[in-house]
């Protein structure tokens, strides 16, 4: 079965800083990886998505994913976060070719952007 | 219109009380979801919906019956829940598969 684990739970930066969100997933086959944010009093939103392809993906305000296979990751980075980037940040798993999968989201991350 | 809209916003109900949520997209988008989401959790699925079809039940108590009338509704109704059902509802559409899902607002549940 898959798994996701994202393992801070809650990450608080000044403004300017570097972002990095770690995400791990567990599945033996081919998967599609996503990262959602939920901006306070939103609903969620697609950030970006990995299917296939080159493994560096950009998303929507200036995010990044990079998957590593070997390492079963599929971190989140931003080079300089703003307040606005205050969201909880979930990432997601698909197992492809798979009549029974469905996607499976990780606990989420809490960011905090101090200005 | 990329919308999915969600009604209603808010619900309060006692636990005897029978109500449903509205869920309803314009996309053309051939499968829709049911997630519930606690407080500071991840979204939980509930139920997939694919053609108008029931396609996953995720062992979800017969309380919470979901249903399909066409392909830009979906429905929630609820009939004695209990405390701990109150959470956020949320629906989602895609395409067709897990390719990219578009989630609605919400409807924050509390049951008393």
């Amino acid at each position: 079965a898959q798994s996701v684990s994202q393992h801070n739970h809650h990450v608080i930066l000044s403004e300017a800083a570097s972002l990095e969100l770690g995400c791990n997933y567990s599945y033996g086959g081919t998967v599609n990886l996503f990262w959602y944010v939920q901006y306070p009093g939103q609903h969620l939103q697609l950030l970006l998505k990995y299917f296939s392809g080159d493994p560096l993906v950009k998303g929507i305000k200036g995010f990044e994913a990079e998957f590593i296979k070997s390492k079963f990751s599929f971190n989140l980075r931003k080079p300089s976060v703003q307040w606005s980037d205050t969201a909880e940040y979930f990432c997601a798993v698909n197992a492809r070719h798979s009549s029974a999968s469905k996607i499976i989201f990780g606990s989420g991350t809490r960011l905090s952007i101090r200005p | 219109d990329t919308e999915v809209t969600q009604t209603p916003k808010h619900l309060v109900m006692g636990m005897t009380n029978k109500k449903s949520l509205k869920c309803e997209q314009h996309m053309g988008h051939r499968a829709m979801y049911w997630y519930k989401q606690k407080a500071k959790k991840p979204p939980e699925l509930m139920f997939v919906y694919s053609y108008e079809k029931l396609s996953i039940n995720e062992s979800v108590p017969s309380r919470f019956s979901p249903e399909c009338p066409n392909s830009s509704l979906l429905n929630l109704h609820l009939h004695a829940l209990q405390p701990e059902d109150s959470a956020l509802y949320l629906c989602a559409s895609s395409q067709l598969g897990w390719e990219r899902q578009f989630f609605g607002p919400g409807t924050r549940l509390t049951v008393l």
